[in-house]
């Protein structure tokens, strides 16, 4: 059963262009919202997390963005560089319990 | 490096067969997490172990088991393997128990059944 459903599954972004990829959660009791970032041969990173309590978060050129209504929430990467080529996990959570993730987007950026 | 460390790196081995995995968390770390990574399935939770206790069981087969040791290390045992049980098994730690304390992951042990 996949809860929370990620799109692109690959995406593919020019140097310095904007990077988006989308998560769509089901559970309206999920109240944790975090980013994971993998490089090959390493396990996942947390990049940045939200509540949903608030619609946007910002750290660096890393932005997630919430909509609570629309049960989506999505992170952007501002002037992408060819060092953010990496999977990235978006996940979710309720009343502290585990982790739920999506099925990873693989983003290359290209010179 | 996050500090987690998992052995081995590879496992090669036949179906019918069982294998044990081995993580080391982060000094100071009570919490161990097990994530099992396939291509078509990504992240999915197995188990997670608070101080020697086990705290939330995911999606974790009957022929896999695991625990964690006194000195907090902890151990996947998969057993009458199929070919299906190929996958990227990640170990994680965290300080404690709190959804918001970041995960530290490994570097995973690929398994590969044959």
């Amino acid at each position: 059963q996949q809860q929370v459903k990620q799109s692109p599954q690959s995406l593919i972004v020019q140097k310095g262009g904007i990077s988006i990829i989308n998560c769509a959660y089901e559970n309206t009791a999920f109240d944790y919202f975090p980013w994971y970032q993998q490089f090959p041969g390493k396990g996942p990173a947390l990049l940045i997390a939200i509540r949903p309590d608030v619609s946007e978060k910002k750290e660096g050129r890393f932005t997630i963005s919430f909509n609570k209504s629309a049960k989506q929430f999505s992170l952007h990467i501002m002037d992408s560089q060819p060092g953010d080529s990496a999977t990235y996990f978006c996940a979710a959570s309720m009343s502290n319990e585990k982790l739920t993730f999506g099925t990873g987007t693989r983003l290359t950026i290209i010179p | 490096d996050s500090g987690v460390t998992q052995t081995p790196k590879h496992l090669i081995t036949a179906t019918g067969q069982r294998v044990t995995l081995r993580c080391s968390p982060r000094s100071g770390d009570l919490s161990v997490y097990w994530y099992q990574q396939s291509l078509d399935q990504g992240l999915q939770f197995l188990i997670q172990y608070y101080n020697g206790e086990e705290r939330a069981k995911g999606n974790i087969l009957e022929r896999f088991s695991a625990q964690q040791f006194p000195d907090l290390h902890s151990e996947l045992n998969l057993s009458s393997l199929e070919l299906g049980d190929s996958a990227l098994y990640f170990c994680a730690s965290s300080g404690g128990t709190a959804v918001e304390e970041k995960l530290f992951f490994g570097s995973g042990t690929q398994l590969s059944v044959l």
